[in-house]
């Protein structure tokens, strides 16, 4: 088990370019989940998935967003069209498919837009 | 909806002593859990004690221990001998059927010498 895995760790981005992260989940979790942070506040719900399956997206999911899990292991997540706003830790979790279990946190990537 | 209140946004305690972080809660489920969660500079966030809401007896891990009252919604997080390894955000969480955790804002502790 070694843990929750995302990369890369930072990015700097130029406003209007796509960006992608990745996100390696603990083995035998099938939940994997999307969060962003910013500064000085709590982690805030993006999207879920259990298994290969999205099931759940939150309204700050916009459509230059989309997340993907296409084998039901490790999730991807794409901002199109990046924009000083987007500029946010941005978090993944995994968790056991034994109802509600504990969240277990990747260590983020840090997404500068300039 | 769900939603998790966090009233002191920055505390701070002496090595040693005693600090008890505030967290209220608002749910219609009865069947929930109860998280905080603990994020040091580095910035990976931990799970520090969690709480079923169908158990009366409070969750306690070691210097950790939670005054849980499901009447009043209210879910607090003491720590005893505070360290100054306890420096960090911590995060209270509800996490319902729905299986998506929702957190507050957050209370930056700060241990001092």
């Amino acid at each position: 088990d070694t843990g929750v895995s995302q990369d890369p760790r930072h990015k700097i981005t130029k406003r209007g370019q796509n960006v992608t992260f990745r996100c390696d989940p603990i083995s035998e979790h099938n939940r994997l989940y999307w969060y962003r942070q910013t500064l000085g506040q709590g982690p805030e719900f993006l999207t879920y998935f259990q298994n290969e399956a999205q099931l759940e997206k939150s309204r700050l999911l916009s459509d230059r967003f989309s997340a993907e899990r296409p084998k039901g292991s490790f999730s991807t997540l794409e901002i199109q069209r990046t924009e000083q706003g987007d500029s946010a830790m941005y978090l993944c979790a995994s968790s056991l498919d034994r109802g509600p279990s504990p969240l277990h946190f990747g260590n983020g990537t840090r997404l500068t837009v300039t | 909806a769900q939603t998790v209140t966090q009233s002191q946004p920055e505390m701070s305690v002496q090595e040693a002593e005693t600090v008890t972080l505030s967290c209220t809660y608002d749910t219609s489920e009865n069947n929930y859990y109860l998280f905080w969660y603990k994020q040091p500079p580095s910035r990976q966030m931990i799970l520090v004690i969690r709480q079923e809401a169908y158990k009366q007896q409070n969750a306690t891990e070691n210097r950790f221990s939670v005054n849980f009252q499901k009447a009043a919604k209210s879910f607090s997080l003491k720590i005893s001998d505070s360290q100054l390894g306890d420096t960090a955000m911590y995060f209270c969480a509800l996490l319902t059927q729905e299986y998506a955790l929702n957190f507050g804002k957050g209370t930056s502790l700060l241990v001092t010498p």
